[in-house]
C-alpha cells in the first residue's frame, strides 16, 4: 500500500515552459487536492476534485489547470511556467466515509521556475 | 474568510522536557476540525493529532496532546518527553464541515530539540 505518491519529486523548467505533476493514490479515496508550499509559509490549495471527472478552484488556482480522468489520479498541470510558480507541490486525498475528515499527503515535489 | 495564526516561528527544547505550541484561528462556523500537521526535513506531511470542534475532551497520542479552547479559539499542542525526532516544522490546520473542504494552514513553528 503505497498511500499517495507524486512524480517527480524535483523539477527546473525554464520560464514559459510547460508541465504536468502526476500524482496517485492507491487508498480508493474519492477527494483529492494539490497545494503549493512556497518558503516560511503553510500549504495553500490550488485545485481540488470531489471525484472521477470533476475538478474544483481552489484559492490559488490561477495559472494552472487540473484533470481526474481516473478515480486514483489527479493530475497537476502548468502551461506556461513563471518564476512565481517556484514552490512545493503537495497532492492529498481524503475519503469522506471516515468521518475522521483527514488528508493523507504526498511526498512532495520541488519545483524551480528560472 | 477563515485564518489560523502560530505566532511562534521558531521553539526550542531539551531533550526529555515538555514544550507547547500555540495555534488560534478564527471562523464563524460551529462544524470544524483542527489538525496538526508534522512537517520533518523530509518534507512529508504527518498528521500528529486531530480534534474535532463538537468534542469537548481534549484529544492525546501518546506523548502528543492538545489544549482545546474552543471559546478563545485556541488550539496549542503540547509534546511531552520531547525526543531528538520530534524536530520539525509543525503545522496548525483547520478545516470546516463535512466534504472536500480545504485545509487551512497557519505560518508554522520550527521546533529544535537539544539533546
Amino acid at each position: 500500500n503505497a498511500g499517495v505518491t507524486q512524480t517527480p519529486k524535483f523539477r527546473v523548467l525554464k520560464t514559459g515552459q510547460s508541465m504536468t505533476l502526476l500524482c496517485a493514490q492507491d487508498m480508493n479515496h474519492e477527494y483529492m487536492y494539490w497545494y503549493r508550499q512556497d518558503p516560511g509559509m503553510g500549504l495553500r490549495l490550488i485545485h481540488y476534485s470531489v471525484g472521477e471527472g470533476t475538478t474544483a478552484k481552489g484559492e490559488v488556482p490561477d495559472g494552472y489547470n487540473v484533470s481526474r480522468l481516473k478515480k486514483q489520479n489527479f493530475l497537476l498541470g502548468l502551461e506556461s511556467a513563471a518564476p512565481s510558480q517556484t514552490s512545493v507541490y503537495f497532492c492529498a486525498s481524503s475519503y469522506p466515509g471516515t468521518g475522521k475528515h483527514e488528508q493523507y499527503f504526498g511526498p512532495g515535489t520541488r519545483l524551480t521556475v528560472t | 474568510a477563515q485564518t489560523v495564526t502560530q505566532s511562534q516561528p521558531e521553539m526550542s527544547v531539551q531533550e526529555a522536557e515538555t514544550v507547547t505550541l500555540s495555534c488560534t484561528y478564527d471562523t464563524s462556523e460551529s462544524d470544524y476540525y483542527l489538525f496538526w500537521y508534522k512537517q520533518p526535513p523530509s518534507r512529508q506531511m504527518i498528521l500528529v493529532i486531530r480534534q474535532e470542534a463538537y468534542k469537548q475532551q481534549n484529544a492525546t497520542e501518546n506523548r502528543f496532546s492538545v489544549n482545546f479552547q474552543k471559546a478563545a479559539k485556541s488550539f496549542s499542542l503540547k509534546i511531552s518527553d520531547s525526543q531528538l525526532g520530534d524536530a520539525a516544522m509543525y503545522f496548525c490546520a483547520y478545516r470546516r464541515g463535512a466534504g472536500a473542504q480545504k485545509l487551512v494552514f497557519g505560518q508554522g513553528t520550527r521546533l529544535t530539540i537539544n539533546p
